[in-house]
């Protein structure tokens, strides 16, 4: 069974770039068509996206962060990371990172859903 | 930017039945997916493509989805249902994941 495990600093000073990177274990990230996420809820708020990667390199962002945000695969480790850049008070969050799947319908919509999920971290922004 | 919108709380005695809605334009064409997000653990995934349930989610789970609306339904609503539920969806026009506000469910 395929788990996630995020980890990375705790703690990060106001405009340095926030680091994280995300294990696959219990199979290969290479396998199947899946992708590969993150997500963030900050303290008392909802989730919010904050982009994806397919092990081909091809990257997705949420508009809102995406001229901060880097997302990369390194399949030889079984691991993706997270790179946000400028990070503020308002990147306080916990970070989840998830698996996705994703499929083009007849009719020209597309679907996506995230089926396993790691435990989270929690990421502090602060001097 | 797509937006889908939930109500902040409901609230259902143990045993009845709990809708939760989630709305947004031509939702129902986007196949919505929910989870379930329990205080201090990760999100669980317990709708997927509409109407789907995966492995290990109870049958009292469901999930329709029509016109601009998106309906997790939970039967027999148990104590350890009480949980925020989120929906979320494809924006094509920006090609990014989309979550609703997220629903406090309440069983009281």
């Amino acid at each position: 069974q395929v788990q996630l495990q995020e980890s990375g600093p705790g703690l990060v000073k106001p405009s340095q770039t926030l680091s994280l990177t995300c294990t696959v274990s219990g199979g290969s990230i290479s396998s199947g068509t899946y992708y590969w996420s993150w997500i963030r809820q900050p303290a008392g708020k909802g989730l919010e996206w904050i982009g994806r990667i397919y092990t081909s390199g091809s990257t997705n962002y949420n508009p809102s962060l995406k001229s901060r945000v880097t997302i990369s695969v390194d399949t030889s480790k079984n691991q993706f990371s997270l790179k946000l850049s400028s990070v503020t008070a308002a990147d306080t969050a916990v970070y989840y990172c998830a698996r996705g799947r994703g499929q083009q319908l007849g009719s020209g919509y597309y679907y996506s859903y995230m089926d396993v999920w790691g435990k989270g971290t929690t990421v502090t922004v602060s001097s | 930017s797509y937006e889908l919108t939930q109500p902040p709380s409901v609230s259902v005695s143990p045993g009845q039945t709990a809708s939760i809605t989630c709305s947004g334009d031509k939702l129902g064409d986007k196949y919505a997916c929910w989870y379930q997000r329990k205080t201090g653990q990760s999100p669980v995934l317990v709708i997927y493509q509409g109407t789907k349930r995966p492995s290990g989610i109870p049958e009292r789970f469901s999930g329709s989805n029509s016109g601009n609306t998106a309906t997790l339904t939970i039967s027999g609503t148990q104590a350890m249902d009480e949980a925020d539920y989120y929906c979320q969806a494809w924006d094509s026009s920006t090609a990014a994941v989309v979550f609703g506000g997220g629903t406090k469910l309440t069983v009281l």
